[in-house]
């Protein structure tokens, strides 16, 4: 089955600074990578996915980028605020044989001011 | 934006006695999903549906049963609760398996 690691597991950044987190993933099936911020006793949300067709995609402060021979992506925010601060979760998922989507262990970021 | 509904939001309920915990959705998504999160882990697969198609993750103890009666519902029955059962429970919804995953609230089980 998919095997999704996740580094670094917390990140500690000034405001301000920004913050890469990376994941690898094992099945070469996979073909869409969401990733997804949880903030304390909430549901994750969805914050940014990008699929196999694409290298690299932008929202705001937000960008991911797939390397797909490598089998690696990554979360980066820019200008970094203190409401960024959770536990951020990248995830792969393979399209077919039973549409899994299989979760990275989780970063936890703290933004100090 | 509540279109995965999770009920309730908090259950407590002693070891041994079953539980059910349920889950409706108005997006009219095709699949369904049960997750399980333990504090701060990562939130594990249990089982999810595709349309009526229920498919269980190996390593899902038979201590957890699902049920989705329509394509709005879904049930998730622990029928010995466990210690090691308390956690945050998870339900998700798909278009078709291969689309953004919608989250609701989510039900934490305490268990005593």
């Amino acid at each position: 089955g998919e095997n999704v690691e996740q580094h670094p597991s917390t990140l500690s950044v000034q405001e301000g600074d920004s913050a890469v987190i990376k994941c690898t993933y094992s099945d070469s099936a996979s073909n869409y990578f969401p990733w997804y911020k949880q903030e304390l006793g909430k549901r994750p949300q969805l914050i940014i996915d990008i699929r196999s067709n694409v290298g690299e995609k932008k929202d705001q402060r937000i960008a991911v980028t797939l390397n797909k021979t490598a089998k690696h992506f990554s979360l980066h925010i820019t200008e970094t605020q203190p409401e960024d601060s959770a536990v951020y979760f990248c995830a792969a998922l393979r399209g077919a044989a039973g549409n899994k989507l299989t979760f990275g262990g989780g970063t936890r970021v703290l933004v100090k001011p | 934006d509540a279109m995965v509904i999770q009920n309730p939001r908090y259950q407590v309920t002693q070891f041994g006695k079953p539980v059910t915990l349920s889950c409706s959705q108005t997006l009219n998504h095709n699949v369904m999903y049960w997750y399980q999160q333990k504090s701060s882990q990562a939130p594990k697969l249990l089982f999810h549906y595709y349309d009526k198609d229920f498919n269980n993750e190996a390593d899902t103890p038979d201590n957890f049963q699902s049920r989705r009666p329509n394509t709005s519902f879904c049930f998730l029955d622990i029928r010995s609760p466990g210690l090691g059962d308390a956690a945050m429970y998870l339900c998700a919804t798909s278009r078709d398996g291969n689309s953004p995953l919608h989250f609701g609230n989510g039900t934490r089980l305490t268990v005593t």
